[in-house]
């Protein structure tokens, strides 16, 4: 079944403790992108990455690091959380010119 | 500035009925898409129509698409319980190195049994 595995799906953390949300799709897509969801917000881009080891800000990357060292993995690094950061998160996948194939999510609360 | 509004906000109608959900966005695009999300899941892509086609059906949805007013509707036909959730448009933009979709804040339907 063509997918994309986010883990964890729920995640509480502490301000300062570095965490990983991890992300992986098996449908060989290029582009993968990490967005989160605020009440009120929508959905806003975190980075994105075009192909192995090309990554790229989008329109909130501030606090936030990734990377693309294999192409079906682009995990979410979150070096030193803060309560800001709570939030919703998705990663998501796809070919140009498609839809996109998002991740179950995962629901993050930095306390 | 925004790319994808809809329109209305939130939408509550009876099983049976038509529900029509609207998108207004700013800059050309290359397509639209629009998506379903349950409360806290994924979003799930339903339909996607580019910019040179002007209507198009799935199953019970029916997307439309102007692009001279920049607008797009998304139908949904004899709805049930379980359309009930929020529904985005997205734009997918002319050019670019991005291949990013901006989505809008979305539209929360309830389909009363």
């Amino acid at each position: 079944e063509a997918q994309v595995t986010q883990n964890p799906r729920y995640l509480i953390t502490v301000t300062g403790k570095k965490l990983t949300v991890t992300c992986s799709q098996n449908m060989n897509h290029e582009y993968m992108s990490w967005y989160r969801q605020d009440p009120g917000l929508g959905l806003r881009q975190i980075y994105y990455s075009m192909n192995v080891e090309v990554t790229d800000k989008g329109d909130v990357p501030e606090g936030y690091k990734v990377s693309r060292k294999e192409k079906r993995n682009f995990p979410l690094i979150l070096e030193s959380p803060s309560p800001n950061q709570t939030s919703l998160y998705f990663c998501a996948s796809r070919d140009r010119g498609n839809g996109y194939t998002f991740g179950s999510g995962t629901r993050l609360t930095v306390v | 500035s925004q790319q994808g509004e809809e329109d209305p906000q939130a939408l509550s109608i009876q099983e049976g009925e038509n529900a029509t959900m609207n998108c207004s966005y700013k800059t050309s695009i290359n397509n639209l898409q629009w998506y379903r999300q349950n409360s806290g899941r994924g979003l799930v892509h339903l339909i996607l129509i580019r910019s040179n086609e002007r209507e198009k059906h799935s199953g019970r949805l029916r997307v439309t698409l102007d692009t001279s007013k920049k607008s797009s509707s998304l139908l949904i036909t004899a709805s049930r319980a379980a359309d009930t959730a929020s529904y985005f448009c997205a734009t997918d933009k002319s050019g670019g190195s991005n291949y990013k979709l901006t989505f809008g804040k979305g539209t929360l339907l309830t389909v009363n049994p």
